[in-house]
């Protein structure tokens, strides 16, 4: 079965770069959702997206910004990077349904950013 | 606001004995709960979910969870474990309003020895 596609999957930055990183999600798939995992902590939610509209935000910096394009893929763009923003970060996604708030969310294997 | 929490870090049982990972929910309404699970270097795999219904929700791999309203439980059981489940699990959960994230535990790191 199809799964969520992120890529690069490996990042390594330099403090004050800029990075996109990029979410396939899983076909007829609409949802998306960015996650920010640090090291030995939880996923803490970033912000989502339903059909290409932003519909939920939650602890993203400024310094970071993202879009759901046409064919729901969506893009995280994090500028003037910090060694703190180093982490796992995943993309999940899930289906049309009528019952958002109870649907799964599919995670893709997430992209790992190294800032230096 | 919406919360669970895993009061264990570690578990560690040894293969064929059961295993239980621990999970409670607080939530202003009704809670949608799911439990994910994390391989090294992997994604997060979903086990299973909580929406409504039969207490008792059976998932992939064998793992069931156990619904406790009474408890605010939502505790992740495999009655025989095996060395492959050795990974890291997350409870999570979601409430019934228009939020559509999901509030992860810090995780408890599951460990099955030989």
């Amino acid at each position: 079965a199809a799964g969520v596609i992120q890529s690069p999957r490996h990042l390594i930055k330099e403090k004050r770069e800029t990075a996109t990183l990029k979410c396939y999600p899983i076909p007829r798939h609409d949802t998306v959702y960015w996650y920010q995992q640090g090291p030995g902590q939880d996923p803490q939610f970033l912000i989502s997206f339903y059909e290409k509209m932003q519909s939920d935000k939650g602890s993203i910096p400024d310094r970071f910004s993202a879009q759901q394009f046409s064919d729901y893929h969506s893009e995280l763009n994090m500028s003037s990077l910090e060694l703190g923003d180093s982490a796992l970060y995943f993309c999940a996604s899930s289906p049309i349904g009528s019952g958002l708030s109870t649907d799964t969310q599919y995670f893709g294997p997430g992209t790992r950013l190294t800032v230096l | 606001a919406q919360s669970v929490a895993q009061p264990e870090d570690q578990v560690n049982v040894a293969e064929g004995n059961p295993l239980t990972v621990k999970c409670t929910y607080s939530v202003s309404g009704n809670p949608y709960l799911f439990w994910y699970v994390q391989y090294p270097n992997r994604g997060l795999q979903f086990l299973l979910k909580y929406i409504t219904g039969d207490n008792l929700v059976k998932g992939s791999y064998g793992f069931e969870a156990e619904f406790n309203k009474s408890q605010t439980s939502f505790h992740l059981k495999k009655p025989s474990a095996l060395v492959s489940d050795s990974a890291l699990y997350f409870c999570a959960v979601r409430d019934k309003t228009n939020d559509y994230k999901l509030s992860f535990g810090a995780g408890t790191t599951v460990t099955v020895r030989a």
